[in-house]
């Protein structure tokens, strides 16, 4: 079975851009979307976006501004960047694979395989 | 943008109760509507997709329903295990997507 890891720096200050990156393990990184969620401190989940392993990408638009995520199908791998962050992007950082199911042309999409998150702080 | 509203925010039951969580669509979704279940301090996972169908090696206890604007998860008979939150997830304004804003399921 699949599994994903994320890794980064716990903590980020004020203005800076936060990285993650989440690797893909016993499973290729191919013919899947993949995609970050994140969570602030007790509240829900938010979708950040998603990369398809070819490099085509979709954003949240309220944080399409500030982010960008890349693949590196070599080495099994996608990263996130989120640019100018502040305290409100204090959260558990997902990444998670967008699993696929039914038949064309009506396919059903779902987080099928999840990361075990990682926390970033925002905070001088 | 599609909103998700699911109600209620939180519940309190006792073991064997049978639980309804409701999830509102702010427009027509058809069946594009997934379940996932969080335990404290874990990663979602998914329970139910395509608003009715089980996921593979998830208990027959949780079933799915509806179709439009409105649907429901409900558990049959709640286990120690289930408490938690259950978060609704809309795919049909794919890829982009939504999810409510959870519904937390407390030991009465």
């Amino acid at each position: 079975q699949v599994q994903l890891q994320e890794s980064g720096p716990g903590l980020v200050k004020p203005s800076e851009t936060l990285s993650l990156t989440c690797s893909v393990s016993d499973g290729s990184i191919s013919s899947y979307y993949w995609s970050w969620i994140r969570q602030p401190p007790g509240k829900g989940l938010e979708w950040i976006g998603y990369i398809y392993y070819s490099g085509s990408t979709n954003y949240n638009p309220s944080l399409k501004s500030r982010v960008t995520i890349s693949v590196d199908t070599f080495n099994n791998q996608f990263s996130l960047r989120l640019s100018s962050v502040t305290a409100a992007d204090t959260a558990v950082y997902f990444c998670a694979r967008r699993g696929r199911s039914g038949s064309y042309p009506q396919y059903y999409y779902y987080m099928d395989v999840w990361g075990k998150g990682t926390t970033v702080t925002v905070s001088s | 943008d599609i909103q998700m509203t699911q109600s209620p925010s939180s519940l309190s039951a006792s073991v064997g109760d049978r639980v309804t969580i409701t999830c509102r669509a702010s427009q027509s979704i058809s069946n594009y509507l997934n379940w996932y279940q969080q335990r404290a301090g874990k990663a979602p996972k998914v329970l139910i997709y395509a608003a009715s169908s089980l996921q593979s090696g998830v208990p027959s206890r949780f079933s799915g329903s509806g179709s439009g604007t409105e649907f429901t998860l409900t558990i049959s008979s709640l286990q120690p295990e289930d408490f938690a939150t259950y978060y609704c997830q809309q795919s049909y304004s794919t890829p982009g997507t939504t999810f409510g804003q959870g519904t937390k399921v407390e030991i009465k």
